[in-house]
């Protein structure tokens, strides 16, 4: 299986923070990788798509870069409703896995 | 507009068989290139990729669990069935189901419509 790896588990940050979360694969996954967005008790919702392509509806503040084993996401000013946990996820080859999410607190 | 819903057995004993329901609408898995998965996450944890299945009816499962699953589709009905044998506890989690599309044998558009989630509690 593929790794996806987040460091860290979780960070602090407020409002109008740019915030970059992290996601490491444990072999190359060209640009195979997306980003989810969970808040609690909510079915996680799709933000980027093939390392930098932003779903639809997304906010553009909402931004994604990398590819082989390294990716970023980006939140260029965080907003209240941006609290949350984000995951990441490869789909370059089954089992698709998942990155142990980074939860973005409020500082 | 695309829907999903997860539908089951909120508490199942360890040992039975689970057996979840995902009714879509928008779309229609006879469509090339549609394809629906299932994912659970344990309370507090992670997400995990369980199934797949596509237009073609073809198949792909998580290896750790692949002996226990069984995904199929009913194309006239709009549903996609996951079954998940000899239950544990650890097995409680919340399970969702998911769109997803191919395109020519590579899945480069993530999930891009998840269900609400349905709870599933493995009682001991």
């Amino acid at each position: 299986d593929i790794q996806m790896t987040q460091p860290p588990s979780s960070l602090s940050a407020s409002v109008g923070d740019r915030v970059t979360i992290t996601c490491r694969a444990s072999q190359s996954i060209s640009s195979y990788l997306n980003w989810y967005q969970q808040k609690p008790g909510k079915a996680p919702n799709l933000l980027m798509y093939a390392a930098s392509s932003l779903h639809s509806g997304v906010p553009s503040r909402f931004s994604g870069s990398g590819s082989g084993t390294d990716f970023t996401l980006t939140i260029s000013s965080l907003q209240p409703e941006d609290f949350a946990t984000y995951y990441c996820q490869q789909t370059y080859s089954t089992p698709w896995t998942f990155g142990q999410g980074t939860k973005v607190e409020i500082k | 507009q695309v829907t999903l819903r997860e539908s089951g057995p909120a508490l199942v004993k360890r040992t039975q068989t689970l057996t979840l329901t995902c009714t879509f609408s928008g779309f229609s898995l006879s469509t090339r290139g549609m394809c629906v998965s299932w994912i659970r996450q344990p309370p507090g944890k992670a997400l995990e990729w369980l199934a797949l299945i596509d237009w073609d009816d073809d198949k792909y499962y998580s290896i750790s669990l692949k002996t226990r699953l069984t995904i199929s589709k009913d194309t006239s009905k709009n549903q996609v069935v996951l079954t998940m044998t000899n239950m544990d506890p650890v097995d409680t989690a919340t399970y969702y189901c998911a769109r997803m599309t191919s395109v020519a044998g590579v899945f480069p558009y993530g999930m891009d419509v998840w269900g609400q989630g349905t709870t599933v509690t493995v009682s001991s």
